[in-house]
């Protein structure tokens, strides 16, 4: 049972457009977010996070989205840049503690 | 200052062998988390460590799988009698619990392959 679910396995986007990347979380005990970007052979590293008290957090080119209605966050890049080609996860957390992590969806920016 | 470290990078084995992965976690961070990423997935959560103890163990799959911390710093992940099922990633990350819902510092990754 996936509790954290990105349905788009991949997003191509034109250099200087917005990416935006979706995620859908089915735990209401989930109180924090979490988007992680990873290269190939590297760890995933931190981008930006959200708590469930907001709605809005933005971070320069970076800003996540949180509906908890819908339990559905959103990230988006604007502008979109070939360096941002990358696989970006959504990661859930309860308690301050584990990680439960989406899928994954490979973004790349075109030129 | 350094990061998240793991050794080794690659890992080889035969079906029924015992390996160790080794994590050394950001100096000073008292949390230590591993994770497991299959091909295609995202990582899942195996065990958590605070200090020296495992604070959440309801990841491992199963009795195989063992996680020590004897010093509250370095770990090692051991799975004994390796299936192919247990080839993936397994990723290593350290937090600072100074700070509650903070960010976990990931390491590279063993990418481990059983024959």
């Amino acid at each position: 049972d996936q509790q954290v679910k990105q349905n788009s396995p991949s997003l191509s986007v034109q250099e200087g457009r917005i990416s935006i990347l979706n995620c859908d979380y089915t735990n209401s005990m989930f109180d924090y977010f979490l988007w992680y970007k990873k290269y190939p052979a590297e760890g995933p590293t931190f981008l930006i996070s959200i708590s469930s008290i907001k709605d809005k957090n933005e971070d320069g080119r970076f800003t996540v989205f949180l509906n908890k209605s819908a339990k559905h966050l959103s990230l988006h890049i604007v502008p979109s840049q070939p360096g941002d080609s990358a696989v970006y996860f959504c990661a859930a957390m309860n308690a301050g503690n584990m990680l439960t992590f989406g899928g994954g969806t490979r973004l790349m920016v075109k030129p | 200052g350094a990061g998240v470290s793991q050794t080794p990078s690659n890992k080889v084995t035969e079906k029924g062998k015992y390996v160790e992965l080794r994590c050394d976690p950001i100096s000073g961070h008292t949390a230590l988390y591993w994770y497991r990423q299959s091909l295609g997935q995202g990582p899942e959560f195996l065990i958590y460590f605070q200090g020296t103890g495992a604070a959440d163990d309801s990841g491992l799959p199963n009795d195989r799988f063992f996680a020590v911390r004897p010093e509250g710093s370095v770990s090692t992940l051991k799975i004994q009698r390796t299936e192919r099922g247990d080839s993936a990633v397994y990723l290593c990350a350290s937090s600072s619990l100074a700070v509650s819902y903070n960010e976990q510092f990931f390491g590279p990754g063993t990418r481990l392959t059983v024959l």
